[in-house]
């Protein structure tokens, strides 16, 4: 089976800027679960998506946005790009949900805002 | 406010011996536990986990302690060697509650 693919893997934007990060989980899995990790506050819970509806937010500002499609690839978004943004975005997914269900990782997206 | 702590940033053992790696979470709704392992360039992959109902799980050399009074838990590495090397992240979630809250990791590094 192949494993969760996210694209791309690095990325540089300007502030301001917007992005579009995609994910692709492994076949059959319907929840993807989308963190953002960075050296001083570790991984951190964006949101996740179960069969194309919002299950979950985290603590992040509106700019951070989501959707699932209907094979259960995902994308996020963040508008108006901030220098702050810049951190490893690592989607996960799994069969039944983030919290009862081994989730598997992408390698990630690094994301540098300058 | 961090529901799950991992107040070790890094820590080093001697090949062979024992790596204990500690974890402590503040929310009593939590019921079910994770620990996930980090190479560089890569994303965390599972390691091995443990429900609430439980006080010990064991898989090969690596076993997870539960103490739900202390709201503590604990990852042992028997014997450890040098591919452990890695990030640890702790992590925790409530089963009626569909996220997973990440400590913010240990660095472990094996010594030759």
């Amino acid at each position: 089976k192949a494993g969760v693919t996210q694209t791309p893997r690095y990325l540089i934007k300007t502030r301001g800027q917007q992005v579009t990060l995609s994910c692709s989980p492994i076949s059959g899995h319907r929840s993807v679960s989308w963190y953002q990790q960075t050296p001083g506050q570790g991984l951190q819970f964006l949101f996740e998506y179960f069969s194309e509806t919002q299950r979950n937010k985290g603590n992040f500002p509106g700019r951070f946005s989501g959707r699932q499609f209907s094979n259960s690839r995902s994308e996020m978004n963040v508008s108006t790009l901030e220098l702050g943004d810049s951190a490893l975005y690592l989607c996960a997914s799994g069969n039944q949900g983030a919290s009862t269900d081994t989730q598997y990782f992408g390698p990630g997206t690094r994301l540098t805002v300058l | 406010d961090q529901q799950v702590k991992q107040n070790s940033p890094s820590l080093s053992v001697q090949e062979g011996r024992i790596s204990i790696l500690n974890c402590d979470y503040t929310n009593s709704m939590f019921d079910y536990f994770l620990w996930y392992k980090k190479y560089p360039a890569e994303g965390p992959t599972f390691l091995i986990s443990i429900s609430s109902i439980k006080d010990k799980n064991e898989d090969g050399r690596f076993t997870v302690f539960l103490n739900k009074s202390a709201k503590h838990l604990s990852l042992h590495i028997v014997p450890s060697q040098p591919g452990d090397s890695a990030v640890y992240f702790c992590a925790a979630s409530a089963s009626r509650d569909d996220k997973i809250i990440f400590g913010k990791g240990t660095r472990l590094h094996i010594l030759p």
